[in-house]
């Protein structure tokens, strides 16, 4: 069976930063799209960043300069490092493994970023 | 940026009753990659249907996707109590995989 758990979530200051991992079992992680989704309270979902085993990675506008998404293929474990942290990225963070056709999910962990 | 867009935004239906909620694509999904997702207050998202019209495991046979390209549709055959939730679709056929706003099935 394969299992995400995210983990690093908490609460954090406006400014502040916090680094999330989000580690893969059950599933060889190498070719393939990893994602982090975000829901904000009471709002819909959200794709935040996508990586690939190669090329570039993908981030929405709004976290583009502060997020950086990596991947350690040795660990089988995904990673956000989110700097510069604002009110509006406080949210549940998901991450995704795509099995080309079939998405797996974690659980989520809560950023909530306030004074 | 594939955007998708869901309809209605709003279902409102008693249990029992049929349910077809829509997704259509700006530009066409590849390879079909759109899943439909149910959540409902609290719980993280849960897989429905992948790959347009595969169920996921466990998930019961009321649940039905269908469609291809730019269109697709999850249809509920028959409301049970628990369905009532908002439900997403997402396509991951080209990057970045991008979500629809959602469409909440609420009780009549």
């Amino acid at each position: 069976e394969v299992q995400l758990v995210e983990s690093g979530g908490g609460l954090v200051h406006p400014g502040g930063s916090l680094r999330l991992s989000c580690a893969v079992s059950g599933f060889t992680v190498t070719n393939n799209y990893m994602s982090w989704v975000r829901q904000a309270p009471g709002k819909g979902l959200e794709w935040v960043s996508l990586i690939y085993s190669v090329g570039s990675p993908h981030y929405t506008d709004s976290v583009k300069g502060r997020f950086t998404i990596s991947r350690d293929n040795t660990k089988n474990t995904l990673y956000l490092q989110m700097n510069s942290l604002r009110a509006e990225d406080t949210a549940i963070y998901y991450c995704a493994l795509y099995d080309w056709g079939l998405p797996h999910w974690g659980q989520g962990a809560l950023v909530t970023v306030s004074s | 940026e594939i955007v998708l867009t869901q309809s209605p935004g709003t279902l409102s239906l008693s249990p029992g009753e049929r349910a077809t909620l829509s997704c259509r694509a700006s530009q066409t999904v590849g390879s079909n990659y759109l899943a439909w997702y149910q959540q409902t207050p609290g719980q993280a998202p849960r897989l429905l249907v992948f790959g347009a019209s595969t169920r996921a495991t466990g998930i019961p046979d009321r649940f039905s996707g269908s469609g291809s390209g730019t269109d697709f549709t999850l249809t509920i055959s028959r409301l049970e109590p628990e369905d009532f939730a908002v439900y997403y679709c997402q396509q991951f056929g080209s990057a970045p995989f991008t979500f629809g706003p959602g469409t909440k099935v609420d009780i009549k």
